[in-house]
């Protein structure tokens, strides 16, 4: 199957790091990716991982995968409050599956 | 972003009528998409279609259809909107090139529909 599941909240302190975790059924996926959602705006994809590494920094996003146990997860360091927002981990092998979104919530 | 724009942005219909969203894209892009987004459910696909008059369904088509007359035009119809067919649409394109997995997609704005 295509299952992607994620926590639906997280709720952190402007400043701390941001944790975002995703479980994955299809491991033949050759791409993973992160996209973010603004209130009231579409997606945008944020980040993504080649199934062949293990972490990708990007900036303040530090994106791990664990294929074994097919965990994604995505940080964001010194979280601001501008990265509130919705956060989706998608499978794009077949129809772009997503995971439910997580809510970050990021209080001054 | 990226030459893909949904009509309306809003709109607001009563049981029973029928109702058409519009994606429309400029790029010329074979793969287009329609998701519904309610809370706690994420994205789920509705129709997607390969290319022009090629549609397929996806995990909740139950309600909709959708047609493709020309590449650019996707359109989405509730042929008798229900309530429980209130939701936020989004349109997607894919926009990658397939080359070593890449599928990346690009977004609408999305339809806010409200069916009372």
């Amino acid at each position: 199957g295509e299952d992607v599941e994620q926590s639906l909240f997280l709720s952190v302190r402007e400043g701390d790091s941001s944790v975002i975790n995703c479980t994955y059924t299809d491991s033949s996926s050759t791409y993973l990716y992160w996209y973010k959602q603004e209130p009231g705006a579409g997606l945008q994809l944020l980040t993504y991982i080649f199934s062949n590494m293990d972490m990708k920094q990007d900036q303040r996003l530090t994106v791990l995968l664990n294929k074994k146990d097919k965990h994604l997860s995505l940080r964001i360091a010194d979280t601001q409050t501008g990265d509130s927002a919705i956060y989706f981990c998608a499978d794009p092998r077949g129809k772009l599956t997503f995971g439910q979104g997580t809510i970050l919530t990021v209080h001054p | 972003d990226a030459g893909i724009t949904q009509s309306p942005r809003h709109k607001v219909t009563e049981t029973g009528t029928p109702v058409t969203l519009r994606c429309h894209q400029t790029e010329n892009h074979r793969y287009m998409y329609w998701y519904r987004q309610d809370p706690g459910h994420g994205l789920r696909l509705i129709h997607y279609s390969y290319g022009v008059k090629d549609t397929d369904k996806g995990e909740v088509s139950d309600g909709y259809s959708v047609s493709r007359s020309k590449t650019e035009d996707f359109l989405l119809t509730l042929e008798s909107a229900t309530s429980s067919q209130t939701s936020v649409y989004f349109c997607a394109i894919r926009t990658g090139t397939g080359g070593r997995g890449d599928y990346g997609y690009t977004f609408g704005s999305g339809t806010r529909l409200t069916v009372v």
